[in-house]
């Protein structure tokens, strides 16, 4: 069974340009995560999403950051415009289903360097 | 607030010594405590999940501890294919995973 799906694997941008990124989860799980991996730190959560609503985007920054998730399935995480902090591994993950302790399985991550 | 904080931040052990990782934490309503291990380059792979204090869980060299307070993660005889950064995840009474920083284990031939 392939899991977890993401692509870019790296991708290297000058401040101010736009990036994206792309997660297609393990299928038949309908709940996919979007965190951030600072260097020496633990994943920290961006996004969630049940099927196609996000559910919990309290941690994303809305003034650059914005994330779909057309048709329940692959989702897009976008940056714009991207800043020197953004430097970071961006992971997607998926689980299940939602409002439970399901394990969330991740994907390789994109890691973003910004100059 | 949530927290989970993990110990040591980097271990060294000669192939065969074995040790333990620490993972203390304090949160709202714990839903589960998950280890994850994660090489460098790669995505965290699932290790194991402790749902209530005295559960213990095992998988090959790794034993994984709760108590109200604390997990551990015991590896006996560990191998040089061991060497990962292992972290530790609550879930919260909203079922959002909080992680801490990681300890970096490095195994030694």
């Amino acid at each position: 069974e392939a899991g977890v799906v993401q692509s870019p694997r790296y991708k290297i941008i000058e401040k101010k340009q736009p990036v994206a990124f792309w997660c297609n989860p393990i299928s038949g799980h309908n709940t996919l995560y979007w965190y951030r991996q600072n260097l020496g730190q633990g994943p920290e959560l961006l996004i969630r999403y049940e099927n196609e609503e996000a559910v919990d985007d309290s941690q994303l920054p809305k003034d650059r950051f914005s994330a779909e998730r057309l048709k329940g399935v692959d989702s897009t995480l976008k940056i714009q415009p991207a800043e020197l902090g953004d430097s970071a591994v961006y992971l997607c993950a998926s689980s299940l289903v939602a409002g439970n302790t399901d394990t969330q399985y991740f994907g390789p991550g994109t890691r973003l360097t910004v100059l | 607030e949530d927290q989970v904080t993990q110990s040591p931040e980097a271990l060294r052990l000669q192939e065969g010594e074995s040790s333990s990782l620490n993972c203390s934490y304090t949160v709202s309503g714990l839903r589960g405590l998950f280890w994850y291990r994660q090489d460098p380059g790669k995505g965290p792979e699932f290790l194991f999940t402790l749902y209530s204090a005295g559960e213990e869980k095992e998988k090959e060299r790794l034993k994984a501890t709760l108590t109200k307070k604390e997990s551990f993660l015991h590896i006996t005889a560990p191998k040089p294919e061991d060497s990962a950064t292992y972290l530790c995840a609550v879930m919260d009474s909203s079922y959002k995973l909080i992680f801490g920083s990681g300890t970096r284990l490095l195994v030694r031939p």
